[in-house]
């Protein structure tokens, strides 16, 4: 069975940094791209970036792209999202995706990230 | 990377049919089969229902089903049941490895 468990939000201030984690297990971890899609309350999806089996390639949404990191470690079964320069309008649930070719055909259950003074 | 365009809301009775389209551009829905939609039911994460415009993973009821003209898809639902009712997304790939979502459409079972 697929599971992927997100970890690591909490309230930040505007500016800040904070790493968001997810453990992914179920499947063969380091055949497929990830992705980090995020949903503000009451709002709808987002797509934020991808990243390649291998780490190789990474794409960002332009909303993000200079401040967000995506990385993984396929020794841990690991998917990481870094994030600086924390704004408040990137407070959201935030949610790992696994790639399945075509679509994105797993979600975990989301790590909450508020940005706030 | 401007999101799709949903309804914002659609109804119907238990055992109607409904449809919810979601229109993008030449540069994602009309250039590639890649168009998915997602249901999600309050404080739930999105499950997959339909993927390549009209294809349906395994366990998705066969009421559910997808089409693409153009640069619109569209998701069907017939006979409306009252599980039904939850906010329905659709999703295409926009090239140059990003994805795009819609806006998210409310599905009430009246």
């Amino acid at each position: 069975e697929v599971q992927l468990v997100e970890s690591g939000g909490v309230v930040v201030q505007p500016g800040g940094s904070l790493r968001l984690s997810c453990a992914a297990s179920g499947f063969t971890f380091d055949d497929y791209t990830m992705h980090w899609v995020r949903q503000a309350p009451g709002k709808g999806l987002e797509w934020v970036s991808l990243i390649s089996w291998d780490g190789g390639s990474t794409y960002y949404a332009d909303s993000v792209k200079g401040r967000f990191t995506i990385s993984r470690d396929n020794s841990k079964n690991s998917l990481y999202l870094q994030m600086n320069s924390l704004r408040t309008e990137d407070t959201a649930l935030y949610y790992c995706a696994k790639d399945g070719l075509t679509t994105l055909d797993y979600w975990g259950q989301g790590t909450l990230v508020t940005v706030s003074s | 990377q401007s999101a799709l365009t949903q309804p914002a809301s659609v109804s119907g009775s238990p055992g109607q049919s409904i449809t919810i389209s979601c229109t993008g551009t030449s540069s994602d829905v009309g250039s590639y089969n890649l168009v998915s939609w997602y249901q999600q039911h309050p404080g739930k994460a999105p499950k997959l229902m339909i993927y390549e415009v009209s294809k349906r993973p395994s366990g998705v009821s066969n009421r559910f089903s997808g089409s693409k003209s153009g640069n619109t898809a569209s998701l069907t639902i017939s006979g409306l049941q009252a599980e039904d009712e939850a906010d329905y997304y659709c999703c295409s790939y926009a090239g140059s490895s990003s994805v795009v979502f819609g806006g998210g459409t409310k599905l009430t079972v009246l």
